[in-house]
């Protein structure tokens, strides 16, 4: 079974700050994407990563895939309250049987107090 | 465009009853999938059509789960009979191609066996 490792579980930081969330596996993934979740709504993407190194900007957040295509993370620069919500990356596996079988972290709950 | 839509939102059954999650996706995306997550894990994949083709059907956990997509447009999930560990939200995405296309998730259907 292969599994991605999503960290922290919880984050309760002040606003202005900036945190870090990681996902890694021991495998190797041909795509990796971060959802964003609200409660009582389903995970809205906010990017995919394909390429080894690759880094990409979304406003204050930054997301990166590491150079073995084996982990991420995202990034985000001075934290807002409407940064609170649920963070999940997802992954599609190398060599996987099914192309479009996405395994997914365990999430991060992210609260920034004003 | 209109999202993905998934009804019903909430359904609380008895075991050993009978209930139907249906997912209506983005018109013309050919790629459905049905994942679920049970309360304290993560979101795991259960089946995938493309049109109304089963392409990977690997999560569906057990006989009791039978998936169907109608002339590749929406699709169900019967759950027959319901066991207590059913219990969960269930979530359906379309994507118009596999990955690296992000997925457009519905709402989820939050099912409760009781």
């Amino acid at each position: 079974t292969q599994l991605l490792e999503q960290s922290p579980q919880f984050l309760s930081i002040q606003e202005g700050e900036n945190l870090t969330v990681y996902c890694n596996s021991s495998s190797v993934f041909s795509s990796l994407q971060w959802y964003r979740q609200e409660p009582g709504e389903g995970p809205v993407l906010l990017v995919t990563v394909v390429t080894g190194g690759e880094v990409k900007k979304l406003k204050r957040l930054t997301f990166q895939f590491g150079d073995a295509r084996k982990d991420s993370s995202l990034h985000i620069t001075a934290a807002q309250p409407g940064d609170t919500g649920l963070y999940l990356c997802a992954g599609v596996y190398a060599g996987g049987t099914s192309y479009g079988k996405l395994t997914f972290g365990q999430g991060t709950i992210l609260t920034v107090h004003p | 465009e209109a999202g993905v839509t998934q009804f019903p939102s909430h359904s609380v059954i008895e075991k050993g009853q009978t209930v139907t999650l249906r997912c209506d996706p983005i018109s013309g995306h050919d790629n459905l999938y049905w994942y679920r997550r049970v309360m304290g894990k993560e979101i795991k994949f259960l089946l995938h059509f493309v049109k109304e083709s089963k392409q990977d059907e690997s999560g569906m956990p057990n006989n009791r789960f039978l998936a169907e997509r109608t002339g590749g447009t929406y699709s169900t999930l019967k759950v027959q009979p319901a066991e207590l560990e059913d219990s969960g939200v269930y979530f359906c995405a379309s994507s118009p191609q596999g990955p690296p296309y992000g997925y457009t998730f519905g709402s989820g259907t939050r099912l409760t066996v009781v």
